[in-house]
């Protein structure tokens, strides 16, 4: 079965370094997203894309944050300057077209801000 | 905007009793709706959705979901807890009619299985 995969696993990062999530979605799937997970509490929307370009983004997706689809196939998450409070599991989602196709979630990255 | 109300954030089982996961949804229009589980230290399984079909809806593991319109309701059940059941169980809303629209989870429920 077709899997999202993300890259890395999991993330050392130190205060204020940049960091860049890496996903690569389902190939025939149009419709791409990111969330996150801080420890012990529920999965929260950041940002979703179609057609290259932002659909929707949350309150939390600020000036820090920005998504590319650089080649067609990746689509990377980049954290400009990571505070503390972005250590979180983050997962990338990818869905083919309406959302009755669903959603399919790759594992995600662990991004520990130190 | 969608919200979702999952009732109970642990639930414990005993091994071979039901299992119930409340979800309660907020929408003007009947949504699509999902119920994913999360394993330990792993990412998000569908488990089962509802799309405007059957309101009885059948999904991996045994596991069922019913959507009821008045109640505004997509409450999970397994006629009997496995071991493996033991996971966090998270119930999601999405649109019918925005094309690119995301997923909003609700808190999550965390079951815990006894032998």
């Amino acid at each position: 079965e077709p899997e999202v995969t993300q890259t890395p696993s999991h993330q050392v990062t130190q205060m204020g370094q940049e960091v860049i999530l890496r996903c690569v979605p389902i190939s025939n799937h149009l419709y791409f997203y990111w969330y996150r997970q801080i420890l012990g509490q529920k999965v929260e929307f950041l940002v979703s894309f179609y057609n290259n370009e932002i659909s929707e983004k949350s309150e939390i997706f600020d000036d820090q944050f920005s998504v590319e689809r650089p080649d067609g196939s990746n689509f990377t998450l980049k954290i400009r300057s990571t505070k503390l409070e972005d250590s979180a599991m983050y997962f990338c989602a990818s869905r083919r077209g309406q959302a009755s196709y669903g959603y399919t979630f790759g594992s995600g990255t662990r991004l520990t801000v130190v | 905007a969608q919200s979702v109300t999952q009732l109970g954030s642990h639930v414990s089982v005993s091994e071979g009793a039901l299992v119930l996961l409340r979800c309660n949804y907020s929408s003007s229009v009947p949504p699509y709706l999902f119920w994913y589980v999360q394993y330990p230290n792993q990412g998000l399984q569908l488990l089962l959705k509802y799309t405007s079909a059957a309101t009885l809806v059948k999904g991996i593991n045994g596991f069922e979901a019913e959507f009821k319109k008045s109640e505004t309701s997509f409450h999970l059940t397994k006629p009997s807890a496995h071991m493996s059941d033991a996971a966090e169980y998270f119930c999601a809303v999405s649109d019918q009619g925005a094309a690119g629209n995301k997923l909003t989870f609700g808190g999550g429920t965390r079951v815990l299985v006894k032998p």
